[in-house]
């Protein structure tokens, strides 16, 4: 398995302010993932977290408003960028040690912007 | 494109009831299934999984059978527990790669005593 520590695990932010949530995982790792859970939503792929390179985003999100960083094979993070009220959402990490094997999630983030 | 549908929720079962909850796929080529479980203040964690057509995957009770001539993966159990109530996410991966899947909504389930 894989130990993923997620944080913050919950924050209330101001409208055009940015958010950054980080990411950790207990070992190394193949493959970091984003996902958001709108209220009511399923979860939907925001980028794939690639290491010492850009992420690789999904059609919809875009680097300017959900950057994201890899520095290693443990850690990345997604920063939720000059945020609207439509910014609120959990915001959940996802792991793969190796190819085809299993995803591992982190307890999410739940943001909620005023 | 490829896409998930989900019974929706809440379901609410008394303890010993039989449970299913229904999910349903469109995809192009032979997309992998899943079913995820996510319990109150934890993270989704993998419930089980079927990987080809009539492959059966089974965890802690729950079963659910790849039917690809109806597009479906039902999750069933034959007698649920209280320690059941969670969130249930039917999911797909059409690349070979758990990474990226997509969700369905999610199932809230409640079981009483």
């Amino acid at each position: 398995s894989a130990v993923i520590s997620q944080k913050p695990s919950r924050d209330i932010c101001q409208r055009g302010t940015s958010l950054t949530i980080q990411c950790q995982v207990d070992s190394q790792v193949t493959m970091m993932f984003w996902y958001r859970q709108q209220p009511g939503q399923s979860l939907t792929l925001i980028a794939t977290a690639n290491q010492g390179s850009e992420a690789t985003y999904e059609s919809g999100f875009v680097i300017d408003k959900f950057p994201i960083s890899r520095p290693n094979l443990t850690f990345s993070t997604l920063t939720v960028s000059n945020m609207s009220p439509e910014d609120s959402s959990i915001y959940l990490c996802s792991v793969l040690r190796q190819m085809n094997t299993e995803a591992f999630f982190g307890q999410g983030t739940r943001l909620t912007v005023v | 494109g490829n896409s998930v549908t989900q019974m929706e929720g809440p379901v609410t079962l008394s303890e010993e009831a039989f449970l299913t909850i229904n999910c349903t796929y469109t995809a192009t080529g032979y997309p992998s299934l899943f079913w995820y479980v996510q319990y109150p203040g934890e993270g989704l964690q993998l419930l089980l999984k079927a990987t080809k057509a009539d492959d059966k995957g089974s965890n802690k009770g729950f079963e659910a059978t790849y039917r690809k001539e109806t597009t479906s993966f039902h999750l069933e159990k034959g007698s649920v527990q209280v320690s059941d109530s969670a969130v249930y996410f039917c999911a797909l991966s059409d690349g070979g790669s758990q990474g990226n899947l997509i969700f369905g909504k999610g199932t809230k389930l409640s079981v009483k005593p």
